[in-house]
C-alpha cells in the first residue's frame, strides 16, 4: 500500500538550533516527493520538491531535503531554525502523471523556543 | 495577484443542510483540487479537475459534488451535510505542467452539528 509516515508528531527546538524532520514513504512507482509547510490558519505552501537528479534538493526559506532511495526516506533539514519556522510540516509523495495520487503524511508540528 | 481564494472562512451547518464552498484562482491554472484536513491524517483528496469541464474523484468523494464550468472557479458542494464532514477544507491549484498542488487557499473551517 502506498503511504507516507512522519514518525514525529511534534518537535520542539531552540531558535538557532538545527532541525531535521523525518519522512518515510512506501510507493510502488518512482516517487516524486514534496515538503509543504502550513502556518496557523493558512493553507499549505510548497517548500521543495524532488523529481529526479541530485538527491539533495534546496527549497525556499533555507530548507533542504535529501532523498535516500535505499531507506525510502526524504528528510527535511534546516541548519538554523528561526522562530518564524514554527508551523506544521507535511511530507507528500506522488507519481509523475497522477495528480490524484499525491499522498500526504500526517504532519509534524514544530515549536521553536526563543 | 490574489492566488487561490476560498469563501467562506468559517461555516456552521446542521445535519442534512446543503451548501457550496467557493474556490477561485486568478493564475489561469488548469489543475484544481479539493482536500479535507483532519487531525493526524494529513490532507485527503476529495475531487480534482484537470481543466474546465473535466472533473474526477479523489480518495474521499462520497457526499461531495464538484463542477468546473470555468478555468477560474471550482466550487465544492455538500449535498446533505453529516457530522463526519466536519473538517477544514482546502482548495489548491497548479499549472498544467505541475504534478502536485502548488497554491493553496487559506481554508474553510466547517462544522456540522
Amino acid at each position: 500500500a502506498q503511504s507516507v509516515t512522519q514518525p514525529d508528531i511534534h518537535i520542539t527546538v531552540s531558535e538557532g538550533a538545527s532541525l531535521e524532520l523525518r519522512c518515510n514513504y512506501s510507493y510502488g512507482a518512482t516517487p516524486y516527493l514534496f515538503w509543504y509547510v502550513q502556518s496557523p490558519g493558512q493553507g499549505l505552501q510548497l517548500l521543495l520538491k524532488y523529481f529526479s537528479g541530485d538527491t539533495l534538493v534546496q527549497g525556499i526559506k533555507g530548507f533542504e531535503a535529501e532523498f535516500k532511495r535505499s531507506q525510502s526516506s526524504f528528510n527535511l533539514r534546516k541548519p538554523s531554525v528561526h522562530w518564524s519556522d514554527a508551523a506544521e510540516y507535511f511530507c507528500a509523495v506522488g507519481a509523475k502523471t497522477s495528480y490524484d495520487k499525491v499522498i500526504f503524511g500526517p504532519g509534524t508540528s514544530l515549536s521553536v523556543i526563543p | 495577484n490574489a492566488g487561490v481564494t476560498q469563501t467562506p472562512k468559517f461555516q456552521v451547518l446542521k445535519t442534512g443542510q446543503s451548501m457550496t464552498l467557493q474556490c477561485a484562482q486568478d493564475m489561469n491554472h488548469e489543475y484544481m483540487s479539493w482536500y479535507r484536513q483532519d487531525p493526524g491524517m494529513g490532507l485527503r483528496l476529495i475531487h480534482y479537475s484537470v481543466g474546465a469541464g473535466i472533473t474526477d474523484q479523489g480518495e474521499v468523494p462520497n457526499g461531495y459534488n464538484v463542477s468546473r464550468s470555468t478555468t477560474e472557479d471550482f466550487p465544492l458542494r455538500l449535498l446533505s451535510a453529516a457530522p463526519s464532514q466536519t473538517s477544514v477544507y482546502f482548495c489548491a491549484s497548479s499549472p498544467t505542467q505541475g504534478n502536485q498542488p502548488q497554491h493553496f487557499g487559506d481554508g474553510t473551517r466547517l462544522s456540522i452539528l
